[in-house]
Parts: C-alpha cells; structure tokens; sequence
C-alpha cells in the first residue's frame, strides 16, 4: 500500500513570512496528526484530526498555526507569519482506529517536510 | 500527563555488538510501540508491543506493563541500525501517541 505522501520535502523561508505544507495519508485511515519535531527531540504533537474533526489542537500556537482536513483525506498545515523558533521537521501521520486498543494502532509516519526560517 | 523516559540517550557502538535500549513510562499503558528513525529522517514502526516479547530479526522487544518499561534488543548491530531510537506511549484520553527524546544510536564498521 502507498505511504503517507509529505510535500515538500524541504523549505528555506525567511521570518515573518507565511509557509503551507500538505499531507495524503494512507487510504482508509480515519485519524490523522501532525507533528513537530524540533532537532534533538523526539516528536511533538500538534493537532489530531479525526475524519475531518479536530479531536485535539491543545499544543497548537494557534496565533499563528492553523490545520485543516476539509474533506477527512488531504489536510494542510499553515505557519503565518513564521518566526526562527519554527525551525524543525513537521512530520504528518496517520492510523486506523481500533475502538478499545488505544494508542492508534498502525501508525504510519510520512518523510517530513523540513522547515528552515532564516 | 503521562513521561515517557528513555535511557540511554547516546549509545556508540562497535558493529557486531549488542545492545539494549530502555524505556520507562510514568502511568500505565495498554500500547507501546518503539520507531526507529534514519539518518534521512524516517520514522519507521518496529513493534507494536502492549505486552510480553516479540521478534523481528535481529530486533527483539519485552514490554512489563506492570512495571511500566520496556526494552528493546538488537543483536549483531549493523551500520544500517544507527538512527534515533523512539519509544511511545498513548495518553489516556485517545489514540494520540507521545514520544520519550529517544537513544541516538550510532554503529561503527
């Protein structure tokens, strides 16, 4: 089966300007999250999407963050303005979910986009 | 909310040689699962591992739920194993996953 699909793979930006990345998960997988990771630390979750509802954006800077799955597929994240301290890989993932099992069994992570704000 | 610590976190090893990562978490689980991340940045699922020992190759996991940890083996190390070894935990509330800051691997030849 196809991976979960990241674009770009690499982006230079300088501060204060806007970014967007995208993702395609895996066909069928209802629950997808989008993660930062900062170099040296392990990844931090910033939004989860169910379908296409937010379950939980708790650790999003939303003053300048915003996410979005329009139709429970594809899903955007956007960074406006960016500053330095955004630096990091923004990893998308996705999973099925299976009532009960907890921890988002079948977890698949994308290659990462890797933003650089200069 | 639940910590997730991993130990240890720099491991440089000879190829050849074996090695046992750890992890420890606060509260307990019904899942944990160990990545591995490659140099080129990839987050690949090892195991899936709520409880008791599965093998894969020369990777091998123990999760002791009631103890809160588990451990990770590779036997015969490779260059190919170096990468930033993660382990995860579910929170309580849902599916989401949370990572310890992950043992950075590197095999020389």
């Amino acid at each position: 089966e196809a991976g979960v699909a990241q674009s770009p793979r690499y982006k230079i930006i300088e501060k204060r300007q806007s970014v967007a990345f995208w993702c395609n998960p895996i066909s069928g997988h209802a629950t997808l999250y989008w993660y930062q990771q900062i170099l040296g630390q392990g990844p931090k979750l910033l939004i989860q999407f169910q379908n296409n509802g937010v379950v939980d954006d708790s650790q999003l800077p939303k003053d300048r963050f915003s996410a979005e799955r329009l139709k429970g597929v594809d899903s955007t994240l956007k960074i406006q303005p960016a500053k330095l301290e955004d630096s990091a890989v923004y990893l998308c993932a996705s999973s099925l979910v299976y009532p009960g099992t907890g921890g988002g069994y079948g977890y698949t992570f994308g290659s990462g986009t890797r933003l650089t704000v200069v | 909310g639940i910590q997730v610590e991993q130990s240890p976190p720099d491991l440089i090893l000879q190829e050849g040689a074996n090695s046992t990562l750890r992890c420890n978490f606060s509260d307990s689980v019904n899942n944990l699962q160990w990545f591995h991340q490659n140099p080129w940045g990839q987050l690949i699922n090892l195991f899936y591992i709520p409880s008791g020992t599965k093998q894969n190759g020369r990777l091998s996991a123990t999760t002791v739920a009631t103890e809160r940890y588990s451990l990770l083996y590779i036997s015969s190390s490779q260059t190919t194993d170096s990468g930033v070894y993660f382990c995860a935990v579910p929170t309580n509330r849902d599916d989401k996953i949370i990572f310890g800051k992950g043992t950075r691997l590197h095999i020389l030849p």
